[in-house]
């Protein structure tokens, strides 16, 4: 089965940037678009961007443009994103999510949750 | 950007009777539109897509309509496991985006 498995929790300070990793597992990494979606505490659900595993094409969300990074590794089945210049509105659960579907997701990872504070 | 406006905040219904959720989106998204359920402390999980469409192993309570602007999930039978936040999405131009959610309750 699909498995979307993410790394742990990060505390960080203000300033200093975070990597988060997605692992996929039950299909083909390459077939799908990755994307990122964060949710403030309490909060909705925010888009960051997306990325094609194949070719390493992204699409970020303007707010985001010049302070994330989405990355993969085909050989391990992992995606990566970055996220630096870290303020205390970073604070949130950050989960990748993708699916065969033309942009809604069928498969989520756990979630990561990044605290960023001093 | 396209701004999807959920109502209401928050819905309380009894077990058993039908929960009406509706979406509305500040220009037409077509039929792109999907429904998310998060229940506490998990990710969100896709009930509906295409506007219509159940994704597998979703219940035939759920249930979802409209295209253009306006769009509904109803809930036909609520049960308690139906406590959760649900949230809209569009997916018919980038960025996609998510309405704030309607939480629901149980009465």
């Amino acid at each position: 089965q699909v498995q979307l498995v993410q790394s742990g929790a990060e505390v960080k300070k203000p300033g200093a940037s975070v990597r988060v990793s997605c692992k996929a597992s039950g299909y083909t990494f390459t077939a799908y678009y990755m994307h990122w979606v964060r949710q403030a505490p309490g909060q909705g659900l925010e888009w960051m961007g997306w990325i094609v595993p194949v070719n390493g094409d992204t699409n970020y969300a303007q707010r985001f443009q010049g302070r994330v990074t989405m990355t993969t590794d085909t050989s391990i089945n992992t995606a990566y994103m970055d996220l630096n210049r870290l303020t205390s509105d970073d604070t949130a659960v950050y989960y990748c999510a993708t699916g065969g579907g033309s942009g809604w997701y069928d498969y989520w990872g756990q979630g990561t949750l990044v605290t960023v504070s001093s | 950007e396209i701004v999807m406006t959920q109502s209401p905040g928050t819905l309380s219904v009894s077990p058993g009777e039908r929960a009406t959720l509706s979406c509305r989106a500040s220009q037409s998204v077509s039929s792109k539109l999907a429904w998310y359920q998060q229940k506490p402390g998990q990710a969100p999980r896709v009930l509906i897509y295409g506007a219509s469409t159940r994704a597998p192993g979703i219940p035939a309570r759920f249930s979802g309509s409209g295209s253009g602007t306006e769009f509904t999930l109803i809930i036909s039978s609520l049960q308690s496991e139906d406590l959760a936040v649900y949230y809209c999405q569009q997916y018919n131009n980038w960025p996609c985006s998510f309405g704030q959610g309607t939480k629901l309750e149980i009465k």
